[in-house]
């Protein structure tokens, strides 16, 4: 089963452009939300991670964006670059249990045009 | 290292043929997971360890995938009798902390590239 739906499944943007990324789930447990970045043949490298007591994020051009009472939360990449280029994947987990086991989204492959 | 190490970075398997994909965790870290990851999806979760005990193997898909970590270090993972749905990337990761822990940020690995032909 999916617990955690990731959309769009491709996005192209202009350089200077905002990226927006979606994700929803389903098991209301979860309480650990981060975005991972995987370049071409390489393994997916810890982004920017939210948890459910706040509502945004922001580190540099990535924001966080979490909705509790929707279970949706969001990326926003601003200012994209052409080095932001990537799959981007979100996950969800719940902390302090037996497993930390991320559950992935699908991926978004992002294209920023110069 | 620095990171999370994993080899071979390839391997291609004959079908039938059994493999065992190697995981080095950044040091001291506790815990490390196995993830598959199919072209084009997200990864998805096969088995966890802490140290040296094996708590979670609900995502294995078959009784041919069997993983180790006798020593609570390096892991193996092992596909005996290869099939071509097994064609996939192997993805490792370890963090910090085991059970009941909250600084659980997963390091991955580059993956193993599995081809079944």
């Amino acid at each position: 089963q999916q617990q955690v739906k990731q959309s769009p499944q491709s996005l192209i943007v202009q350089k200077g452009g905002i990226s927006i990324i979606n994700c929803a789930y389903e098991n209301t447990a979860f309480d650990y939300f981060p975005w991972y970045q995987q370049f071409p043949g390489k393994g997916p490298a810890l982004l920017i991670a939210i948890r459910p007591d706040v509502s945004e994020k922001k580190e540099g051009r990535f924001t966080i964006s979490f909705n509790k009472s929707a279970k949706q939360f969001s990326l926003h990449i601003m200012d994209s670059q052409p080095g932001d280029s990537a799959t981007y994947f979100c996950a969800a987990s719940k902390r302090g249990g037996a497993t930390n086991k991320l559950i992935f989204g699908t991926g978004t492959l992002l294209a920023v045009q110069p | 290292g620095a990171g999370v190490s994993q080899s071979p970075r390839y391997k291609v398997a004959k079908r039938g043929q059994d493999v065992a994909l190697r995981c080095d965790p950044i040091s001291g870290h506790v815990s490390l997971f196995w993830y598959q990851q199919a072209l084009g999806q997200g990864p998805e979760f096969l088995t966890y360890f802490q140290n040296e005990a094996q708590l979670d193997k609900s995502g294995l898909p078959s009784d041919r995938f069997f993983a180790e970590r006798p020593e609570g270090s390096v892991s193996t993972l092992k596909i005996q009798r290869t099939q071509q749905e097994d064609s996939a990337v192997y993805l490792c990761a370890s963090s910090l902390e085991g059970f009941g822990g909250m600084n659980t940020e997963a390091f991955f690995g580059q993956g193993t590239r599995l081809t079944v032909v």
